[in-house]
């Protein structure tokens, strides 16, 4: 069965620096997607980013970016020049290709000091 | 472009009460989901749809949860009876396709007292 892991229920970045946020995933598929979401405190589920595995370069949405290592089946998320809108709580989230349900992970909140 | 529309947006109900919550997919998408956040158990999926046939419906806890989507632009989720340990948020989310990036809804803050 798949399982996403995300290792630490809480970080904490100050303002402008950077920050990253673990992931691991287990999964004997070739066929699949790997995505990050970001929950504010509105409950909103947005979409940052997303990384099919038959790409081997690494996506980036503006200040955000994927290291997606496939071999060791991690896929961390790096978010630069930290703002204070980016204090959410973070899900990393995993879909075989042919099927249609994601599978989180358990979530990282994430502050951000001013 | 409208998002996905969910409501009613906070529902708060008594044990044994009929509950239904709805969605709006966004228009042009084909695979509709229905998922389920709560403290203990995360998100998780409860059934999803693919051209309004249900795909994959083993999350469904039990009996007493059933989904419809009746057309393309609309799907249901009713509990009946409701209990206290369906008090979550209920999320809805659309896709193009099975293979597409899912888009979310606001949720539905159920409480059952």
């Amino acid at each position: 069965a798949q399982t996403v892991t995300q290792s630490q229920p809480e970080m904490s970045v100050q303002e402008a620096e950077t920050v990253t946020l673990s992931c691991t995933y287990d999964t004997s598929e070739s066929d699949y997607y790997l995505f990050w979401y970001k929950q504010p405190p509105s409950r909103q589920m947005i979409l940052v980013i997303r990384q099919e595995a038959y790409k081997q370069q690494n996506a980036t949405e503006n200040r955000f970016s994927v290291n997606f290592q496939k071999a060791a089946k991690s896929f961390s998320l790096k978010i630069s020049d930290s703002q204070l809108g980016d204090a959410a709580m973070y899900f990393c989230a995993y879909r075989y290709g042919s099927q249609g349900n994601l599978i989180f992970g358990k979530g990282t909140k994430l502050s951000v000091k001013p | 472009d409208a998002g996905v529309i969910q409501s009613p947006r906070h529902e708060v109900t008594e044990m044994g009460q009929e509950v239904t919550l709805r969605c709006k997919p966004i228009s042009g998408h084909n695979s509709l989901f229905w998922y389920r956040q709560t403290m203990m158990r995360g998100l998780e999926l409860l059934i999803y749809f693919n051209n309004n046939v249900p795909i994959d419906d083993s999350g469904m806890p039990e009996d007493r949860f059933s989904a419809k989507m009746p057309n393309a632009s609309f799907s249901t989720l009713k509990i009946q009876p409701s209990e206290p340990r369906d008090s979550a948020v209920y999320f809805c989310a659309s896709s193009l396709s099975r293979r597409e990036t899912q888009y979310f809804g606001p949720g539905t803050r159920l409480l059952v007292l």
